[in-house]
């Protein structure tokens, strides 16, 4: 069974920084792309960026660009979100999601349980 | 960016009729390579994430109830639960893949009437 497992809620204030993690298990962690989302309390998901785990290559949504840092452990099969300069909207959970096909361009078929960051 | 725009943004459905619930993108998903619309549906219950019901359009993730059904091209797609259950009630957002950043709508809230 494929299972997705993030860290746990994160509380920081205004101007730090925060690192989520994520660990896929019940597949081969370099097949798939991760990509890092969230969703602010009543809002629609928004996407930030993506890793191959395979070569480390990300790309990243340009409203996060110059503050999110995502890459990935292959010994210890986890991949890291990281947000810098932190402000109140960023209060949100954050999800990582693999895509359904070892594609790039494909929707995401599996999600982790979310992780909750309030900014305050 | 491309975006995307649903209708309605809350529908109420009696148990067993249909709900139809409607996505527009700011410019077409159809690649003209394979001929596939980069288009995703989502359901999502409160406290979960997003699980995957719809892909390319029209075809069905594996364990989706096949009363659920997406169509569509270009612009414009469905997502039709032919028979609502009660345990269809929840949000549901259409996704673009075909460039990023990849967007979604601002969701569609499903209740029973």
């Amino acid at each position: 069974q494929v299972l997705f497992v993030q860290s746990g809620a994160e509380m920081k204030k205004p101007g730090a920084s925060v690192k989520v993690s994520c660990h896929p298990s019940g597949y081969t962690f370099t097949s798939h792309y991760i990509n890092w989302l969230r969703q602010a309390p009543g809002q629609r998901p928004e996407w930030m960026g993506w890793i191959n785990p395979d070569n480390g290559n990300t790309k990243y949504s340009p409203r996060f660009q110059d503050r999110v840092t995502i890459t990935a452990d292959t010994f210890a099969r986890t991949v890291y979100m990281e947000l810098r300069s932190l402000r109140s909207e960023d209060t949100a959970v954050y999800y990582c999601a693999r895509v359904k096909s070892t594609a790039r361009d494909d929707p995401f078929d599996i999600w982790g349980q979310g992780t909750k960051v309030t900014v305050s | 960016d491309i975006v995307m725009t649903q209708s309605p943004d809350s529908l109420a459905v009696s148990l067993g009729e249909r709900a139809t619930i409607n996505c527009k993108s700011s410019q077409s998903l159809l690649y003209s390579y394979n001929n596939k619309n980069y288009l995703a549906w989502y359901q999502q219950k409160p406290g979960q994430p997003p699980r995957l019901l719809i892909y390319w359009t029209s075809a069905r993730q594996s364990g989706v109830p096949d009363r659920f059904s997406g169509s569509g091209s270009g612009t414009d797609f469905t997502l039709t639960i032919s028979s609502l259950q009660a345990e269809d009630v929840a949000v549901y957002y259409c996704q673009q893949y075909y460039s990023t950043p990849w967007t979604f709508g601002q969701g569609t809230q499903v209740e029973i009437k």
